[in-house]
């Protein structure tokens, strides 16, 4: 069935290194687009999304990629800190879904000093 | 401002027992979630509603069942807990969206449940 789907289970980058996530999803009715943020013991935080009109969006220090063409869509964080270290979900909303979001499995990144 | 509130955050049930976890918004949102979420397979959903009265099966529903009396509540029952129970539960709700609109979706801190 379809599915989002992560390239990385594991990330590992120095402290001020630039930090690059991927995600793939093969649903090709997915027209919205969500990061989250889960720190070890919390509930997922929303980062960024981005709509599928769209190929990139930027917030503080991330940016959103989406390459509809190969379904792939990637978060970059620029200056990685150490409170950057969590799991890292991307979720994927399609028409029609009656706004249920399909999870990627995660990237955990951790962020060495 | 409190968000999406979950209790208990810790239990411990045997084999046969039954709980009742509690989902409480303080966003005035319309749809509310329940997900579960075990190492290596993510979030899966649970249960959701898209408005106060209403519930849906979602992802992986067997074993439990939800209610949705008040719409700030969302209420997750476990009426004969299985060691395959064991696990993490998340509540999220989100706001009614419009046409065009976004479906991000605020979680709780979570409810850590072991089932012996």
């Amino acid at each position: 069935g379809e599915s989002v789907g992560l390239h990385l289970p594991t990330l590992s980058v120095q402290e001020g290194d630039n930090s690059i996530i991927n995600c793939a999803y093969s649903n090709s009715a997915s027209d919205y687009f969500i990061w989250y943020k889960q720190e070890s013991g919390k509930g997922p935080q929303f980062i960024i999304d981005i709509r599928s009109n769209m190929d990139k969006r930027q917030g503080q220090r991330v940016t959103v990629l989406l390459n509809k063409t190969v379904k792939h869509l990637s978060l970059q964080i620029a200056a990685t800190q150490p409170g950057d270290s969590a799991v890292y979900f991307c979720a994927e909303n399609s028409r029609g879904s009656n706004y249920k979001l399909t999870f990627g499995k995660g990237t955990l990144l951790t962020v060495n000093p | 401002n409190a968000g999406v509130t979950q209790t208990p955050k810790f239990r411990v049930l045997k084999t046969g027992q039954s709980m009742t976890l509690l989902c409480a918004q303080d966003m005035n949102h319309e749809y509310m979630y329940w997900y579960r979420q075990d190492p290596g397979m993510g979030l899966r959903l649970i249960h959701y509603s898209v408005g106060e009265g209403t519930t849906a099966k979602g992802e992986v529903p067997d074993g439990y069942n939800v209610s949705r009396l008040k719409k700030q509540n969302f209420l997750l029952g476990l009426e004969s807990a299985a060691p395959s129970q064991t696990s993490v539960y998340f509540c999220a709700s989100s706001p009614t969206t419009l046409m065009g609109a976004k479906n991000i979706q605020y979680f709780g801190a979570g409810t850590r449940l072991s089932v012996l």
